[in-house]
């Protein structure tokens, strides 16, 4: 069954340190992945995308993620986290050509301590 | 540009009473549409896309349905709301462009409290 599963439900990090949020994803095919943030009780963004290519991709706010095929997984990486960057995080996995039929993961919450 | 718009922002609907949600895409013709359920504590479910006017998939059985009677409008209703219902619903569009790779972009989202 196709599904993405975000092990990190609360994540508390100093802004400032760096930060990591994980996404594992299962899927027949060559995945389309999404990493979107949302803000309380707004809709979500789109913070990068992999369709394929370069695995590294960098997204907007300083956000990058990385695509390991081998390990199904596709991480969030940013080196230094502002306050502004508290929010929930969702990682999403989609077919080809079919962008808005998407599998979301749980959502991790990220606080971030001053 | 391409935007979204959703409404109302909010709503809190008796048990049993109806409901309809409205979402407009401008900028593109032809989007792919989707409704979004987003429990509390939870990631988002998908309710029901559509590829075009009047075509209307359903992910999952439930006490709502949807409709589009233009291209860049998506409708979600239901008859009689239950209080499961309760939740927050995201509107969202894709491109359809030839060959190109699209994702989704969203609504702000219509919070509904069924009490």
């Amino acid at each position: 069954a196709q599904s993405v599963t975000q092990p990190d439900i609360h994540i508390t990090v100093s802004e400032g340190a760096s930060l990591e949020l994980r996404c594992n994803y299962s899927y027949g095919a060559t995945p389309y992945l999404f990493w979107y943030v949302q803000s309380p009780g707004q809709g979500l963004q789109l913070l990068l995308k992999y369709f394929s290519g370069d695995t590294l991709v960098q997204g907007i706010k300083g956000f990058e993620a990385e695509f390991k095929r081998s390990q199904s997984s596709f991480n969030l990486r940013k080196p230094s986290v502002h306050w502004s960057d508290a929010a929930e995080y969702f990682c999403a996995v989609g077919a080809p050509n079919q962008g808005g039929k998407l599998i979301f993961g749980q959502g991790t919450e990220l606080s971030v301590k001053p | 540009s391409q935007t979204i718009h959703q409404w109302p922002a909010t709503l809190v609907q008796p048990v049993g009473s109806p409901l309809s949600l409205e979402c407009t895409v401008e900028g593109t013709s032809n989007p792919n549409l989707y409704w979004y359920r987003q429990a509390a504590g939870r990631g988002l479910q998908l309710l029901f896309y559509s590829v075009g006017i009047g075509q209307i998939s359903s992910e999952v059985p439930q006490n709502l349905s949807a409709s589009r009677p233009q291209d860049r409008q998506f409708i979600l209703s239901s008859k009689k709301l239950l209080l499961s219902d309760s939740g927050f619903y995201l509107c969202a569009f894709a491109g359809t462009e030839s060959g190109a790779n699209t994702e989704a972009f969203f609504g702000q989202g219509t919070r509904l409290t069924v009490v």
